[in-house]
């Protein structure tokens, strides 16, 4: 596709549910992120890969956070025992190259933690 | 502190004025400076990318980078009911992208 698609593009989840967020970037990308976005906040680093290789996975909240991109193309950010606090805009973004180029972002997975 | 910070807002600007916008950082290792306009319940879409001290133009947008000064800033000129949006503000030291918290924009007619 010509952008960035991520899936579902809303999620309500009861606590304590597993949930998985899918990601699909632009043909050809190098790397790949995760933000995460709470209403009113500027988007917040989760984690990077380039190509397959996770390289940064400092901003996950918690061990309950784990994203992986095996092949590196798609990738999933899965949520373990979700909770009240996860509740936000998961957006991935990719870009050509690695470092100092230019990210573009999918459409965000909103999700709801009930 | 945040790593960036811009200018909280909202800003309310006539149709056809300049709007303008500030942002500043502290990690001086930076090297890569980003806009990114946000429509109420869409993603990030960017609008500019500037790398180097002085001034950028595209179309009725301008950037401006002082790394001296850890100051970047955004011009929109003949601004446009179109362009209500939220402007988020972004800088990169390798490939991490660090957000301020956005400046909400109104172009009223």
């Amino acid at each position: 596709g010509a952008g960035v698609s991520q899936s579902p593009r809303y999620k309500v989840a009861k606590r304590g549910q597993d949930v998985a967020l899918r990601c699909d970037p632009i043909s050809g990308h190098v790397s790949l992120f995760w933000y995460q976005q709470a209403l009113g906040q500027g988007p917040e680093f989760l984690t990077y890969f380039q190509n397959e290789a996770q390289l940064d996975k400092s901003g996950l909240p918690s061990d309950r956070f784990f994203a992986e991109r095996p092949e590196g193309s798609v990738s999933t950010l899965k949520i373990q025992r979700t909770q009240q606090e996860d509740s936000a805009v998961y957006l991935c973004a990719s870009s050509a190259t690695g470092g100092y180029t230019e990210a573009f972002f999918g459409q965000g997975t909103r999700l709801t933690v009930v | 502190q945040k790593e960036v910070e811009q200018n909280s807002g909202p800003l309310s600007v006539p149709e056809g004025a300049i709007a303008s916008l500030n942002c500043t950082y502290s990690d001086r290792g930076s090297q890569s400076f980003f806009w990114y306009r946000q429509y109420s319940g869409k993603s990030p879409e960017l609008i500019m990318s500037i790398y180097s001290n002085g001034d950028k133009e595209d179309g009725r947008f301008t950037a401006q980078l002082n790394k001296a000064s850890q100051y970047v800033s955004l011009l929109i000129r003949d601004s446009q009911p179109s362009d209500s949006a939220t402007y988020l503000c972004a800088a990169s030291n390798d490939y991490k992208l660090s957000f301020g918290a956005g400046t909400t924009v109104t172009v009223r007619a």
